[in-house]
């Protein structure tokens, strides 16, 4: 299995740009989650679907960040406009959820984003 | 008061000694707790799970879980060179699929 792949690796853009993550989960894996991860604050959650279906967005910072999976295969972050403090690495993490206490998620390798 | 906390570190320990990492979390509800490793530049990577109060140990890791003083700890025996990283700690509330992650202890094992 070649795990959570996410692109790109790096992304470099200007403050008021557009910037779309993406995300492909573990097959056959029914949870996805959105991570953004900065030295001041740490791992923090975005936002997480189960079965495609946005499930807690209360993470999400503000109307800028917006987030889409289309089918169990994709998902999208996306912010407009962009902004120095949006600067973080990204995380995408999937997670086989059928009950039980053990849930472990699985994370990609996660997307550098810096806004100049 | 932060939901899942961790000392930041560094931790020092020497080669070939017991590193202790320490988590405390607020919220009582909470059922299963995780340890992730996390090396720079890279991702963090699942360790070991909890749900039962005790302890629980897989090689050189123990993990240990005390609900009712709600902390979680991570004991790292004959700790070697390359497991100096951040650990992480994740806590899973009931009814739940979210995890609250602490900002993480970063580890030094001096050789």
């Amino acid at each position: 299995d070649a795990g959570v792949i996410q692109s790109p690796r790096h992304e470099v853009t200007e403050m008021g740009q557009e910037v779309t993550l993406r995300c492909k989960p573990i097959s056959g894996h029914n949870s996805l989650f959105w991570y953004r991860q900065t030295m001041m604050r740490g791992l923090e959650l975005l936002i997480y679907f189960n079965n495609n279906v946005p499930i807690d967005d209360s993470g999400m910072p503000e109307d800028r960040f917006s987030a889409k999976m289309p089918n169990a295969s994709f998902s999208t972050l996306k912010i407009q406009p962009s902004e120095p403090r949006d600067s973080a690495v990204y995380f995408c993490a999937s997670s086989l959820v059928v009950g039980g206490d053990n849930n472990e998620q699985f994370f990609g390798p996660g997307t550098r984003l810096t806004v100049l | 008061q932060k939901e899942v906390e961790q000392n930041s570190g560094p931790l020092s320990v020497p080669e070939g000694a017991i590193a202790s990492l320490n988590c405390t979390y607020s919220d009582r509800g909470s059922q299963s707790f995780f340890w992730y490793r996390q090396y720079s530049g890279k991702s963090p990577e699942l360790i070991m799970f909890i749900y039962s109060n005790g302890d629980k140990e897989d090689g050189r890791f123990t993990a240990q879980l005390n609900k009712a003083s709600q902390y979680v700890s991570l004991l790292i025996r004959d700790s070697q060179p390359s497991d100096s990283a951040t650990y992480l700690c994740a806590v899973n509330g009931y009814g739940t699929y979210k995890y609250i992650f602490g900002t993480g202890t970063r580890l030094k094992v001096l050789a």
